[in-house]
């Protein structure tokens, strides 16, 4: 079964730090790009993070360059995201997903999620 | 980085056809054709319902179809049921190497 298992999330201090992993199983992870995209409670998707299938080539949001960095072990079928300076705002589920097209938006498959809290 | 601009919701009766608008920029839709569509019902992880601006995953049932022109992507669902009640993103790859996606657009099924 293809699957994408999204861990790592809790509750942090502002300007603290907190790194995801995401562990992919049932397809060849390296075939693939990857990206963060992330959910505020009750509110839209927001992509955060890709990179393509090798890590050589990352891409960030706006919100976010300069505090996170996405990176990837293909050796052990796993995304990271590590987030440092943590803000109120980054307070969201964060979902990992797989696409086909490298990071440019096409994600077909996406995990369940983890959830990030940044408060005081 | 701006969002991309959708409707914040939408109705249709069962049996019916419903658009939903996604409008970007030249630098996003109107450079790519990157756009793909979400649907999101509660609670549950977003679902690929089409991608490339109008091709369907596997599994997706032909109601669901997309297109673009200009600046403006969309997506329409003919036949309406029930279980498609949800919220709908649509997502662009941008210039500036990022993705962006739409605000959302809560479908109801009246």
């Amino acid at each position: 079964e293809v699957q994408l298992v999204e861990s790592g999330g809790g509750v942090v201090r502002p300007g603290g730090s907190l790194r995801l992993s995401c562990a992919a199983s049932g397809f060849t992870f390296d075939d693939y790009g990857m990206s963060w995209v992330r959910q505020a409670p009750g509110k839209g998707l927001e992509w955060v993070s890709g990179i393509n299938w090798n890590g050589g080539s990352t891409g960030y949001a706006d919100s976010v360059k300069g505090r996170f960095t996405i990176s990837r072990d293909n050796a052990k079928n796993s995304l990271y995201l590590q987030m440092n300076s943590l803000r109120a705002e980054d307070t969201a589920l964060y979902y990992c997903a797989r696409d086909p097209l490298g990071w440019q938006g096409a994600f077909d498959i996406w995990g369940q999620g983890t959830m990030v809290t940044v408060s005081s | 980085q701006s969002a991309l601009t959708q409707p914040p919701s939408v109705s249709g009766s069962p049996g019916q056809s419903v658009t939903i608008s996604c409008t970007g920029t030249s630098s996003d839709v109107g450079s790519y054709n990157r756009v793909s569509w979400y649907q999101q019902p509660p609670g549950t992880a977003p679902k690929l319902m089409i991608y490339e601006v109008s091709n369907r995953p596997s599994g997706v049932p032909a109601r669901f179809s997309g297109s673009k022109s200009g600046n403006t992507a969309s997506l329409t669902i003919s036949g309406l049921q029930a279980e498609d009640e949800a919220d709908y993103y649509c997502s662009s790859y941008a210039s500036s190497s990022t993705v962006v996606f739409g605000g959302g657009t809560k479908l109801t099924v009246l």
